[in-house]
Formats: structure tokens, sequence, C-alpha cells
């Protein structure tokens, strides 16, 4: 068990530029998490899957943004277009759902800077 | 909809000391509540978390959380800190059951020696 990876760490874009952060969560956990943490603040959620299936979407994920878990495995956040806004530190979590609450295990997210 | 309040955006308190974080949540239903903490330039890691039973749950590094329906809290203590307990500290709801978390603003904890 080597965590949820976020890849890469630090990222710098110029405005209008596209980027994509990759996220791997822990193996066998079929639920996958994006959140993204502007600074000062607490962590909104954007998107979660369930294997391979995107069941929620937050009303901040505008259409600029697309997320990806194509095999049920790693997940892929892609930012069309960025805008200084969306500077932050994306955040991905995984864990194991079985019916029952448990616990989300967070990677050490991607830091995005738009220029 | 779930929210969540941290009455202190900053804490200083002196090494050894004893404190206390506030959270306060608001839900209209049962509720699932988390600490996690933060250090700098890091990704979340969870101190504790209440799902049922007791209300008073123990966590890692000594803190632990007393959950109190009536008052709609979950304040986080610890009895003395250590200067590593340095970081910022969120408070964190899952009201739907589907661990999808509403985060407080965050506290940040600062231990002088």
């Amino acid at each position: 068990d080597t965590g949820v990876s976020q890849n890469p760490r630090h990222k710098i874009t110029k405005r209008g530029q596209n980027v994509t952060f990759r996220c791997d969560p822990i193996s066998e956990h079929n639920r996958l998490y994006w959140y993204r943490q502007t600074l000062g603040q607490g962590p909104e959620f954007l998107t979660y899957f369930q294997n391979e299936a995107q069941l929620e979407k937050s009303r901040l994920l505008s259409d600029r943004f697309s997320a990806e878990r194509p095999k049920g495995s790693f997940s892929t956040l892609e930012i069309q277009r960025t805008e200084q806004g969306d500077s932050a530190m994306y955040l991905c979590a995984s864990s194991r759902w079985t019916g029952e609450n448990t616990e989300a295990f967070f990677g050490q997210g991607t830091r995005l800077t738009v220029v | 909809a779930q929210s969540v309040t941290q009455l202190d955006s900053q804490v200083p308190v002196f090494e050894e000391a004893p404190v206390e974080l506030r959270c306060n949540y608001s839900s209209s239903v049962s509720v699932y509540l988390f600490w996690y903490v933060q250090y700098p330039n890091q990704g979340l890691q969870l101190l504790l978390k209440y799902l049922s039973g007791s209300t008073l749950v123990k966590g890692i590094n000594g803190f632990e959380a007393e959950f109190n329906k009536s008052q709609t809290s979950f304040h986080l203590r610890k009895p003395s800190v250590h200067i590593s307990d340095t970081a910022e500290y969120f408070c964190a709801v899952d009201g739907g059951g589907a661990q999808k978390l509403v985060f407080g603003q965050g506290t940040r904890l600062t231990i002088n020696p």
C-alpha cells in the first residue's frame, strides 16, 4: 500500500493553456474523489467516481473541467483554457466503499499556479 | 445541505498546554464527522472520526473529540500539545453517507515554545 499518488506535485501554466493531473488511488479502492483547495480555505468537493462511473459533479466543476476514470483505477482531471482563478491545490482521495462509511485517504495534492 | 463552521481561524498556544479547536456543523440528516490535519504542502491525514456509538472519540497523536448532538458540535482536544502539532486542522461532515465531505475553513494551530 503506497498510498494515494498524485502527479505532478506542482504545475505552473500560462492562462489559456490546458492542464491534466493524474491520481493513482490505493489499489482495490473503488471510490475516488477530487477536491479543490484554495489558499486559506478548506477543500471543496468537485466530483467522485465509483469504479469507472462518475456518480456526482459539483456545480463548482465548470464546463472547462473534465474528469475521467476509464478503467476504474487511476483518474485524470483536465482543465481547459485555464484561468487565474483556477490556481489552487487539487486533492485526490480514495476509499473502499462497502456500503458503510469508511475512511477516505488523501494524496499530497497537485498545486496549480496559473500565470 | 450540510455545512461546517470552525469558530477559530487561528489558535496560538504554548507547548505542553491544552488546546481545544471548535467545530459546529449543520445537517438535516444523521452525520458522520471527521477531523483532518494538514501539514504545510501536504495532503490531509485523518486524525479521528465519529460514525456512531460512543460520543467520545480518540484518534492519533493524542487527540480526541466529543460529538454533541444537541449542540451540533464536534470539538477537538489535546491535553498537552507539542511543537510538532503545528499544522492546519479541518473539521468535516459527511451527511449523505457517500463519503463526500464538506469541510470547514480550517484552524491554524501554532505552538509556541
